[in-house]
């Protein structure tokens, strides 16, 4: 069983205010990690793929760190802006290919 | 380019009855997926398809569960009979290969069972 924890579970934040939450996975047979953002009765986004320790990646206002040999990832969301609230979901792969969601971490911007 | 699209979008049904849930992927992508969420639960794996072939089913929670993909484009997942715990968000996600690639979702249909 792939054990994927993603704190906190939900975060409110001013307009403005910067923001980041964790995802944990196990680090033994690490492929990649997914990091999706995800509106209710929307698909979810892809943000990121993620493969290499070290890695960071950036998209906008979103950025993403990965360390492979401690099981984290960072997301990070710079000067949050209303339409940015989600739930952003972190996945790794469990062995082949299919995906092991965890639970969210579910943002809240106040305008 | 059109992305993953799944027909219907609600679904409402009776406890016994059958439905049948259709994902078309993206354009010449091999690989496809199924997946479910359960209200107030995470997003759970059921089932991957490499074109025509099934990869990996170790996500289907029963027999009453069978996903088809005839010539490798569109996919169909049928439940029969449905019963009341089927009920939930079945997405389906397209990626054109494996492990490190972008799995692009559908909208989901959101299935409810009476």
């Amino acid at each position: 069983i792939l054990n994927v924890e993603q704190s906190p579970q939900s975060l409110h934040v001013q307009e403005g205010d910067s923001t980041n939450f964790t995802c944990s996975f196990p680090s033994s047979n690490f492929y990649a990690l997914h990091w999706y953002r995800w509106e209710t009765a929307k698909s979810p986004e892809a943000l990121f793929v993620m493969t290499l320790n070290g890695d960071e990646k950036k998209k906008g206002r979103i950025s993403a760190t990965l360390n492979t040999k401690e099981g984290y990832s960072y997301l990070y969301i710079k000067g949050s802006q209303p339409e940015d609230s989600a739930t952003y979901l972190c996945a790794p792969p469990r062995g082949n290919t299919p995906l092991v969601f965890g639970k969210g971490t579910r943002l809240s911007v106040i305008a | 380019e059109a992305g993953v699209t799944q027909f219907p979008s609600h679904s409402v049904i009776e406890k016994g009855q059958t439905v049948t849930l259709r994902c078309d992927p993206i354009s010449g992508h091999d690989n496809l997926y199924w997946y479910r969420r359960v209200m107030g639960k995470e997003i759970k794996f059921l089932l991957h398809f490499v074109k025509e072939s099934k990869q990996d089913e170790s996500g289907m929670p029963n027999n009453r569960f069978l996903a088809e993909r005839t010539g490798g484009t569109y996919s169909t997942l049928k439940v029969q009979p449905a019963e009341l715990e089927d009920s939930g968000v079945y997405f389906c996600a397209s990626s054109h290969s494996g492990l490190t690639d972008t799995q692009y979702f559908g909208p989901g249909t959101r299935l409810t069972v009476l």
